[in-house]
């Protein structure tokens, strides 16, 4: 069974840029979490979205932003792009039945 | 305010001896715990998970205990080893409360096992 894929690996972007991220869940994982890891804060969730619908949200401002399409694969769009969003954008799948997470190998972000 | 806290930034052990990583969480309302490992440049693989309602749940080389009066659990690795060197990482969720797509993460701990 393929893993959770998630392009683009790597970008960088101009502050005040937008870009989306995407993320393909394992085929059959209904519920795609996302992630920012960076070195002060750790790992820290943005939001889970469970056929279609957001299901949880963290704390972040409204720039960022996500939708799932109905075959489960999620994007992740940043608006208005500032340094600190510089990190580690991490995907997970899950069954969503309250199971373990599965990552994918992120999808690191740069902004100048 | 870190509501899942792994206090020890790394670890050394050397090869084949135990590994014993801690983790404390502060929201009584977690009912699910799981660790993670994680190599640079990858993203976290799933190692062990436990539910609140047990104390112990072992996979293997790697067991997981919990103790909810304390807050407090704990992953053992044995034996060790060079392998397992990583940063490992402590989450809990709140599945009953509708928080199972929220992984609540500590900080890691680095693990580095010596031949």
């Amino acid at each position: 069974k393929a893993g959770v894929t998630q392009t683009p690996r790597y970008l960088i972007k101009t502050r005040g840029q937008q870009v989306t991220l995407s993320c393909s869940p394992i085929s059959g994982h209904r519920s795609v979490s996302w992630y920012q890891q960076t070195p002060g804060q750790g790992l820290q969730f943005l939001f889970e979205y469970f056929s279609e619908t957001q299901r949880n949200k963290g704390n972040f401002p409204g720039r960022f932003s996500g939708r799932q399409f109905s075959n489960s694969r999620s994007e992740m769009n940043v608006s208005t792009l500032e340094l600190g969003d510089s990190a580690l954008y991490l995907c997970a799948s899950s069954p969503g039945q309250g199971s373990e997470q599965y990552f994918g190998p992120g999808t690191r972000l740069t902004v100048t | 305010d870190q509501q899942v806290k792994q206090n020890s930034p790394s670890l050394s052990v050397q090869e084949g001896r135990i590994s014993i990583l801690n983790c404390d969480y502060t929201n009584s309302m977690f009912d699910y715990f799981l660790w993670y490992k994680k190599y640079p440049a990858e993203g976290p693989t799933f190692l062990i998970s436990i539910s609140s309602i047990k104390d112990k749940n072992e996979d293997g080389r790697f067991t997981v205990f919990l103790n909810k009066s304390a807050k407090h659990l704990s992953l053992h690795i044995v034996p060790s080893q060079p392998g397992d060197s990583a940063v490992y990482f402590c989450a809990a969720s709140a599945r009953g409360w509708g928080s199972q797509g929220n992984l609540i993460f500590g900080k890691g701990t680095k693990l580095s096992v010596k031949p």
